[in-house]
């Protein structure tokens, strides 16, 4: 069956432009994750739905950050003015109701230059 | 503050000989431990996971051991093959509000032919 996608793949940004990554998780999964994984380094944390609610996101790391998920399927990660910094792998990953399961997109490699 | 670590970031192993991966942990209040594989440009998959009040937990060639008294877990793998080579990664989940995987840096094990 078809698993978690994510589009775009590789995103090139100048520093300073708006970018949008999109997630489309596995069908009838409830919740949705938003992880950012950096060179080298495991996933961290962004933000957590439960359907449409957004009911954690204290791992976004700015207020440049922004997730939504407006009808608890797809969900798009914003990121505003996008700093050098913010290059990375993001991460998407769904579940059902074992939430410690989680099956994770390809990422979408974010570069800023 | 508190987190899960590993204590390699490498380990080569002969194709066909057991793996033994490694990982530590700090917080005595994680309900699950969950090992993830991680191949090169694809996002983390599950492997097995362990609830806090197991010692130990079978799957397909893999075995994870939990030493709650040393905050250890590992990840063996019998017979070791080449489809094997990738990032692990152990990971701990809290049931609660807070739903999120905490992971470590992870160990990149190579298998030598």
């Amino acid at each position: 069956g078809a698993g978690v996608s994510q589009s775009p793949r590789y995103k090139v940004a100048k520093r300073g432009q708006d970018v949008a990554l999109r997630c489309d998780p596995i069908s009838g999964h409830v919740s949705l994750f938003w992880y950012q994984q950096a060179l080298g380094q495991g996933p961290e944390f962004l933000t957590y739905f439960q359907n449409e609610a957004q009911l954690d996101k204290s791992g976004l790391p700015s207020d440049r950050f922004f997730a939504e998920r407006p009808e608890g399927s797809v969900s798009t990660l914003k990121i505003q003015r996008t700093q050098q910094e913010d290059s990375a792998v993001y991460l998407c990953a769904s579940s059902t109701y074992r939430d410690y399961e989680q099956y994770f997109g390809p990422g979408t490699r974010l570069t800023v230059t | 503050g508190e987190s899960v670590g590993l204590h390699l970031p490498t380990l080569s192993v002969q194709e066909g000989d057991n793996s033994i991966i490694n990982c530590a942990y700090s917080n005595s209040a994680s309900d699950y431990f969950i090992w993830y594989k991680q191949e090169s440009g694809k996002g983390p998959q599950f492997i097995i996971d362990i609830r806090s009040n197991m010692d130990k937990r079978q799957g397909q060639r893999v075995t994870v051991l939990l030493n709650k008294t040393v905050k250890h877990l590992s990840l063996q793998i019998a017979a070791t093959q080449p489809g094997d080579s990738a990032v692990y990664f152990c990971a701990d989940f809290r049931d609660g509000s807070a739903r999120q995987l905490t992971f470590g840096s992870g160990t990149q094990l190579t298998v030598l032919p």
